[in-house]
């Protein structure tokens, strides 16, 4: 069955430190690739997406996540974080599934960002 | 105007109420999606409208019931609800149904008591 794992479930980093949050899937092709952010209260933004060619996908508000086929990741950074980063991130998988189209989402990962 | 609106953004309700949310995009999309959103689980996805015709139903309770009268609003329509059903709803459309990228609402946050 298709799966996102996201192992870290809480990370916490000093302001203008480097980020790097992890995502995995488990998918028998290359399936879509997303990463949301979500802020207390709010629905979940679009920070970028993956669907094909350069594995280096530039997202908004400073962030980037590569591709890596050989180890199913999709992890997400950013070289420099700042205090309103401070959120959780869901990494999710797009797959055809049975004639249709599904989502599936991680669990997600709390971002802690400390001044 | 925010491209997906939903209200309430808060309700509570009792076992025995009957309440409807309502998502509302101005995107021009043509499918809508209803996810269920609880503390430390992965989303849920509950159902997916495309063009106005239901075209999946993730195996949810009878007592959640959607409705999309047109392309630009979708409901969830609630009654006799369990404690359990507490969660944030959130409200997504996407300009297709498929592959395209999802844009999400703030979401309702219920409490059911």
């Amino acid at each position: 069955a298709q799966s996102v794992t996201q192992p870290d479930i809480h990370i916490t980093v000093s302001e203008g430190a480097s980020l790097e949050l992890r995502c995995n899937y488990s998918y028998g092709a290359t399936p879509y690739l997303f990463w949301y952010v979500q802020s207390p209260g709010q629905g979940l933004q679009l920070l970028l997406k993956y669907f094909s060619g350069d594995t280096l996908v530039q997202g908004i508000k400073g962030f980037e996540a590569e591709f890596k086929r050989s180890q199913s990741s999709f992890n997400l950074r950013k070289p420099s974080v700042h205090w309103s980063d401070a959120a959780e991130y869901f990494c999710a998988v797009g797959v055809p599934t049975s004639g249709t189209y599904k989502y599936i989402f991680g669990t997600g990962t709390r971002l802690k960002v400390l001044a | 105007e925010t491209g997906v609106t939903q209200t309430p953004r808060h309700l509570v309700m009792g076992m025995t109420n009957k309440k409807s949310l309502k998502c509302e995009q101005h995107l021009g999309h043509n499918a809508m999606y209803w996810y269920k959103q609880s503390a430390k689980k992965p989303l849920e996805l509950m159902f997916v409208y495309s063009l106005e015709e239901r075209v999946e139903n993730n195996s949810v309770p009878s007592r959640f019931s959607p409705e999309c009268p047109n392309s630009s609003h979708l409901f969830l329509h609630l009654h006799t609800l369990q404690p359990e059903d507490s969660a944030l709803y959130l409200c997504a459309s996407s300009q297709v149904w498929g592959q395209e990228t999802q844009y999400f609402g703030p979401g309702t946050r219920l409490l059911v008591l």
